[in-house]
């Protein structure tokens, strides 16, 4: 069946870095997409990717590698504030699989 | 600014009643969706519409219908509620596809005693 794979959780340390790993199985790949959800919050949209490599948007940048099934997000200079979930979002034949999101905690 | 609403936000309610939960988008998108999340689980699509009048099962459909009078509203119904259905409920406006960027609202929490 399909899937999209996220683990359930992250620790870093506030300054450093963090990457958000995400790998599917899917039918149909047209993209994927990542979103950020902080706690109570719905989730807001991050990053589209498509081409494989590595896509730097600043303080967040993504990797994809489709021979794979493999994405990453990669979130440098961390903050507190970028503590929250991340979630990967696969679409296969214009229908999104969402991953069950990774919770980032950030520690000062 | 463009946005999608949810009412109510917080909702308890009986096993066997009705309940109908909301949501409103000034994005003039066509698409809405209806998602649940849990824990342990990513956001598990319900219904969607690609317009007003249209309704689409999503993967989890059953014990839930929608609704879509308008293209800015659209509704979920669950005519039997059980324990099971409590949960979180997003609704969502936007693309069909991951380039498309999906807005969310700020979701309703429901709980089913």
């Amino acid at each position: 069946g399909q899937g999209v794979e996220q683990p359930d959780n992250l620790m870093s340390v506030e300054g450093t870095f963090a990457r958000v790993n995400c790998t599917y199985s899917t039918s149909g790949f047209n993209g994927l997409s990542w979103y950020q959800q902080r706690e109570g919050h719905a989730p807001v949209f991050l990053s589209y990717v498509v081409l494989d490599g590595l896509k730097d948007s600043g303080h967040f940048s993504t990797f994809l590698s489709r021979s794979n099934g493999y994405s990453y997000l990669l979130l440098t200079e961390l903050q507190i504030k970028d503590s929250a979930s991340y979630l990967c979002a696969v679409d296969s034949n214009y229908q999104l699989i969402w991953g069950s999101g990774t919770k980032l905690i950030i520690k000062p | 600014e463009a946005a999608v609403t949810q009412s109510p936000r917080n909702k308890v309610a009986v096993t066997g009643g009705k309940v109908t939960l909301s949501c409103n988008q000034t994005n003039n998108h066509n698409n809405m969706y209806w998602y649940r999340q849990d824990t342990g689980h990513g956001l598990r699509l319900i219904h969607y519409s690609y317009g007003a009048g249209s309704t689409e099962k999503g993967d989890i459909p059953d014990g839930y219908k929608a609704s879509r009078p308008s293209q800015e509203n659209f509704s979920l119904i669950l005519e039997l509620a059980t324990p099971s259905q409590t949960s979180v409920y997003f609704c969502a406006s936007g693309g069909l596809g991951a380039q498309d960027t999906q807005y969310f609202g700020p979701g309703t929490r429901l709980l089913v005693l």
